[in-house]
């Protein structure tokens, strides 16, 4: 099977500008979960979709949303680009059962100027 | 809310070397993942481990979760330089939601 794709996997922005990034997460896999990677926070959980409904989300500003179409593919947006949004933005999938396993992409990272 | 701390932060080892990461929450631990993730590049999923005492084994890696379950550590046996990069544990905090540790950074010198 193939795995978790994303793109681009490279973006310079400025800031005020808007950015969308693309998952397209394992076949079968339901659930697409987005995480931000900093070096001075890590890794932080932004949202999960499932089914095209967002099940849940992390503590991040509103200028942070998602969406999921039916085939499971996601999109994440930021609105208004900060220096701080500078990241490596991560997503990954899963069945969408309890206790299963998050499989990662290989990411996209932003850099805004 | 949960936090997960690593230690040690940074390992230099000589190929050959046993070593052991350890990954310390500040809650119980309902189940906690390793991953492994090469500098700026996507997580790898190494082990899942769920049930406090359980053990597992993936070629020269193993993970124990103790029995209270706030405790998870990491050992490779005789490491190799394919076994450098970053270890994150991760620990579910709500669906479908992971907090992760900061990390423990591993180089094996040949």
């Amino acid at each position: 099977k193939a795995g978790v794709t994303q793109t681009p996997r490279y973006l310079i922005k400025t800031r005020g500008q808007q950015v969308t990034l693309s998952c397209s997460p394992i076949s079968g896999h339901r659930s697409v979960s987005w995480y931000q990677q900093t070096p001075g926070q890590g890794l932080q959980f932004l949202f999960e979709y499932f089914s095209e409904t967002q099940r849940n989300k992390g503590n991040f500003p509103g200028r942070f949303s998602g969406r999921q179409f039916s085939n499971s593919r996601s999109e994440m947006n930021v609105s208004t680009l900060e220096l701080g949004d500078s990241a490596l933005y991560l997503c990954a999938s899963s069945l969408g059962v309890p206790t299963d396993t998050q499989y990662f992409g290989p990411g996209t990272r932003l850099t805004v100027l | 809310s949960q936090e997960l701390e690593q230690s040690p932060q940074s390992l230099i080892v000589q190929e050959g070397k046993n070593l052991t990461i350890n990954c310390t929450s500040s809650k119980t631990l309902y189940g906690l993942y390793w991953y492994k993730q090469k500098y700026g590049e996507g997580l790898i999923f190494l082990m899942m481990l769920q049930k406090g005492g359980e053990e597992k084994s993936h070629e020269k890696i193993t993970a124990k979760l103790d029995e209270k379950k706030q405790q998870s550590s990491l050992h490779i046996t005789a490491s190799q330089p394919s076994h450098a990069g970053i270890y994150l544990c991760g620990a579910p905090t709500g669906r479908r939601a992971l907090t992760f540790g900061s990390g423990t950074r591993l180089q094996v010198q040949p």
